[in-house]
C-alpha cells in the first residue's frame, strides 16, 4: 500500500467552478499535510498546510482534514486558469521527528476559460 | 524568504561521468533532501541529511551518493552516469521537528545522460 494516494487524475474543470482535490494516506500516526502546486516545468511550491482536523482557508484555497478517515483534501474556489498546474499531497511519518515527507504522485488539473 | 539555490538548470553528461549536482540554502535548515523527478513516477526521494556528514538513504539510492560537509551545502554524486538517471533533480530543505516538515525546493536540474 503506497503511503500517499492520490485521485489520478487529471481533472478539468471551467474557470469560476470549485476544484476538489483528494488524497489518503496508510498511516493513521501522521500529523502533518501539506499540498504544493508545481506548474509545467516548475519546482513544487508549498500552498497549504494543515495539522488539525476540520477546515483550514487561505483566500480560495481551502484544506480539509480528517483523520480518522484518513484523507486530506484541496478545495479551490472561483477557479482560475492560472490554477491549471499539478497538486501533490504530502504527509510526514508518525513517530518520525527526521521530517522526511511522502508525495502522492500529484493530480493534473485543468481550469477552462 | 528561504532560497534553495541549485548550481545548474541543464546538464547534459556522458555515459560513465561522474556527476556532481550541488545545492546551497540560506536559512540554516538542518534538513535537505534529493529528489528525482519523473513523468508519472512522482517525486522519488534519493538521499537525506538531518545534520552534517549524516545521511539517510530514501527510496532510490542505487547508483548515487551524497556529501554534506557544512549545514548550507548538500551535494548530490553520480559515481557513474547511466542513461537511467536522466531525470529531473531537485533539491530541498526544511527544518527539524514536529510541525516544521514545510519542505523547500530549488528550482531543479534538468540532468540528460547521454
Amino acid at each position: 500500500q503506497k503511503e500517499v494516494e492520490q485521485n489520478s487524475g487529471p481533472l478539468s474543470v471551467p474557470e469560476g467552478a470549485i476544484a476538489s482535490l483528494n488524497c489518503t494516506y496508510s498511516d493513521r500516526g501522521s500529523q502533518s499535510f501539506f499540498w504544493y502546486r508545481q506548474y509545467s516545468g516548475k519546482s513544487p511550491e508549498l500552498i497549504m498546510f494543515i495539522y488539525s482536523n476540520g477546515d483550514k482557508e487561505d483566500g480560495r484555497f481551502t484544506a480539509q482534514l480528517n483523520k480518522a478517515s484518513q484523507y486530506v483534501s484541496l478545495l479551490i474556489r472561483d477557479s482560475q486558469p492560472s490554477d491549471s498546474a499539478t497538486y501533490l499531497c504530502a504527509v510526514n511519518k508518525g513517530g518520525s521527528t527526521l521530517g522526511r515527507l511522502y508525495f502522492g504522485r500529484g493530480t493534473q488539473l485543468t481550469v477552462w476559460p | 524568504d528561504v532560497k534553495v539555490t541549485q548550481s545548474s538548470r541543464y546538464l547534459v553528461k556522458r555515459t560513465g561521468e561522474k556527476v556532481f549536482l550541488e545545492c546551497v540554502q540560506d536559512m540554516d535548515h538542518e534538513n535537505m533532501f534529493w529528489y528525482r523527478q519523473d513523468p508519472g513516477l512522482g517525486l522519488r526521494l534519493i538521499y537525506f541529511s538531518y545534520d552534517v556528514k549524516m545521511k539517510e538513504k530514501g527510496d532510490i539510492p542505487e547508483g548515487y551518493s551524497v556529501s554534506r560537509e557544512k549545514k548550507e551545502r548538500f551535494s548530490l554524486i553520480l559515481e557513474s552516469a547511466s542513461t537511467n538517471q536522466t531525470s529531473m533533480y531537485l533539491c530541498a530543505s526544511s527544518l527539524q521537528g514536529r510541525y516544521n516538515e514545510k519542505l523547500f525546493f530549488g528550482s531543479g536540474t534538468q540532468l540528460s545522460v547521454l
